[in-house]
């Protein structure tokens, strides 16, 4: 399986500033169409995920422009601008490559 | 508007098997898509348990191969989630969902005990 590893924030964050959470793949995540497979997703406390960014760096309908990922093959960024109160909750990154589809340990967020 | 809804029950003692439903609205899920059970342990670990595709093949997490089952009913617009053999360890919220890129749908989740 492809092992997903995700860096973990200073919590709590002052509302405001911009963060970033890393997650790294233990295998290319680069596919021969072009794109990377990299999903990013938020579970908000009391909720289902919801996803942020698909391909690496696409938003999902809806998503705030303040969410943007980025990254290579193998390690990847979530760059949040300016967190909100509406922000906190538990960041995952997400394989989809192969199956089975493997998730990052999760990344909390709490703001300050 | 696409929805998903999971049932079943939130208790189940070890070495049963477990069973839930999971009930669409808004979509027929022989029209497209790939409909997973996924499931989040205490602790925030999440896990791809399997899924059943549109055409009705599955595809398990090879973790749990020899002790899943995802089927369907297509009069129904349901899909189903059977664990046997359950251990403590199976104490999660399982959620039913169509996940990603071509369209983001969750259940709420229903959390399952095992315990005796």
């Amino acid at each position: 399986d492809i092992v997903m590893t995700q860096g973990a924030l200073p919590n709590p964050v002052p509302s405001g500033e911009s963060v970033s959470i890393t997650c790294r793949s233990s295998k290319s995540l680069l596919y021969s169409d072009g794109k990377t497979y990299l999903n990013w997703y938020l579970q908000r406390p009391g909720q289902s995920p919801q996803l942020l960014i698909y391909w690496m760096s696409t938003r999902a309908s809806g998503v705030s422009d303040r969410f943007s990922g980025s990254g290579s093959g193998t390690d990847f960024t979530l760059k949040i601008s300016g967190v909100e109160a509406e922000d906190v909750g538990v960041y995952y990154c997400q394989q989809g490559l192969e199956f089975p589809f493997t998730f990052g340990s999760g990344t909390k967020l709490e703001i300050k | 508007e696409i929805q998903l809804q999971e049932s079943g029950p939130g208790l189940v003692k070890p070495s049963q098997s477990l069973s839930l439903t999971c009930s669409v609205t808004g979509y027929t899920i022989t029209s497209g898509y790939d409909w997973s059970w996924i499931r989040k342990f205490p602790g925030n670990k999440m896990e791809w348990m399997g899924y059943i595709s549109y055409s009705g093949s599955t595809n398990y997490n090879p973790s749990l191969k020899s002790r899943i089952s995802i089927t369907r009913d297509t009069s129904k617009n349901q899909f189903f989630l059977q664990l046997n053999s359950v251990t403590t360890e199976d104490t999660a919220t399982y959620y039913c969902a169509s996940p990603g890129s071509g369209g983001d749908y969750w259940g709420q989740g229903v959390m399952v005990t095992v315990s005796s």
